[in-house]
């Protein structure tokens, strides 16, 4: 089953432009994380908030978490070409187990 | 270090025929994780390892799925007999055992398509 939800499922901006997306879950959670995918290749990982955490940073990535919420966002700034991807957030649980969202679909015209 | 490695890349075959998948994770990561990913969706747990044991396979559909981890090392998904459903990447992870506190490390996944 699918934790949470991702909006917008697709995003288009210009090359310089900010990209922003959202996340809510379900359940409480240990972790929240986010995770790049290009087109037909692996999930690569990009930045990891603690559900104590309310804010991180990690070069152009700006990630928040509301637990009262229960949703998260992930700031991309200063968006190029190459930042093209799906993007999907994860919530982790004590246990280890990761539970995906239906991702972001982001393209950025050079 | 290296990667996930998983094999094989890509795999087409016909509905009611069995496959495998094969995954290597990172040397010395104790929990692997096997995810299915269809077309347009996020990826779906199918069945989480500690070493050599099943921690969670609560999503995996064990009429046709089956999974082992018997040296507590690589892994081995099969499905058998394939569904046209089951047309998807399937992808593995891995991490350490305990958790450091860093995103899991996924392999580049298996396409598989049924037809």
């Amino acid at each position: 089953s699918q934790q949470g939800e991702e909006d917008p499922q697709a995003l288009s901006i210009q090359e310089g432009e900010n990209a922003t997306m959202n996340c809510s879950y379900k359940t409480s959670i240990n972790n929240l994380q986010w995770y790049r995918q290009n087109s037909g290749r692996g999930l690569v990982h990009l930045i990891l908030i603690r559900s104590n955490e309310r804010e991180k940073h990690s070069g152009r990535l700006r990630v928040t978490l509301d637990t009262s919420k229960k949703s998260s966002s992930l700031l991309i700034t200063a968006s190029r070409a190459a930042d093209t991807a799906s993007y999907f957030c994860a919530t982790g649980s004590q246990g280890g187990k990761l539970i995906f969202g239906q991702g972001t679909e982001l393209s950025v015209k050079p | 270090e290296a990667g996930v490695a998983q094999s094989p890349r890509y795999k087409i075959i016909e509905k009611r025929q069995s496959v495998a998948f094969w995954c290597n994770p990172i040397s010395g990561h104790a929990t692997l994780y096997w995810y299915q990913q269809i077309l347009g969706q996020g990826p779906k747990l199918l069945i989480q390892f500690q070493n050599n044991g099943v921690v969670d396979d609560s999503q995996l559909p064990k009429d046709r799925f089956s999974a082992e981890r018997l040296k507590g090392v690589d892994s081995t998904l099969k499905i058998q007999p394939a569904k046209l459903e089951d047309s998807a990447v399937y992808l593995c992870a891995s991490s350490p055992q305990p958790w450091t506190g860093n995103g899991y490390t996924f392999g580049s996944g298996t396409r598989l398509t049924v037809v």
